[in-house]
């Protein structure tokens, strides 16, 4: 079955830029949406956006000026970059497969187990 | 901006016990909406889509209802593994999450 794993810094430095991968096993990237969602320590979910094999994207529109998202298909990877982080940045990072399900929905499953970037100097 | 509300924040109850939370959204939203279960440390789990369509694996003890802009999770009979946090989530427009209810023991 499809398996997702975050992979990237732990520690980003406040103004620079947080960068990830979301390595994809067990099924082509070329067929779905992917997604990434971030939850700060003990909070709540924030959906961030989703990328398309077209390279369609969709972000939050919070978050939009700052965020890119992008995929590697040779590599099943696809990535997410948010530039000018600052502490309110620190979360859980997690990447996740949007699904179209029957007989009607869209949903985020798989999920990968997510990784904690922390902003600090 | 579609907004997601929950209720309640959180609740305490007791294996066996009748549980609902409810979902509101700001805008009609149709069936697109989806409930997740997330425990401590864990990513969420998708349990419900289409407002009340089961994902494979989760059992018929837990019911989702509603549309348009009102929703419910339901466990007709609560589980030791039930006690968790549940957020749900539109899908019809972007993602947006609701805030979260977190279901302890009592």
């Amino acid at each position: 079955q499809v398996q997702l794993q975050e992979s990237g810094p732990g520690l980003v430095r406040p103004s620079g830029t947080l960068s990830l991968t979301c390595t994809v096993s067990g099924g082509p990237i070329s067929s779905d949406y992917w997604s990434w969602i971030r939850q700060p320590p003990g909070k709540g979910l924030e959906w961030i956006g989703y990328v398309f094999y077209t390279g369609s994207t969709n972000y939050n529109p919070a978050l939009k000026s700052r965020v890119t998202m992008s995929m590697d298909m040779s590599k099943n990877q696809f990535f997410l970059q948010l530039t000018s982080v600052t502490a309110a940045d620190t979360a859980i990072y997690y990447c996740a497969r949007r699904l179209r399900l029957r007989p009607i929905g869209i949903g985020l499953d798989p999920w990968g187990q997510g990784t904690l970037v922390i902003v600090s100097s | 901006d579609l907004q997601m509300t929950q209720s309640p924040s959180s609740l305490s109850a007791s294996v066996g016990d009748r549980v609902t939370i409810t979902c509101r959204a700001s805008q009609n939203i149709h069936i697109y909406l989806n409930w997740y279960q997330q425990k401590p440390g864990k990513a969420p789990k998708l349990l419900i889509f289409g407002a009340s369509s089961l994902q494979s694996g989760v059992p018929s003890t837990i019911i989702g209802t509603g549309s348009g802009t009102d929703f419910n999770l339901t466990f007709t009979s609560l589980e030791p593994e039930d006690f968790a946090t549940y957020y749900c989530q539109e899908s019809s427009t972007t993602g947006t999450f609701g805030p979260g209810t977190k279901v302890e023991m009592k």
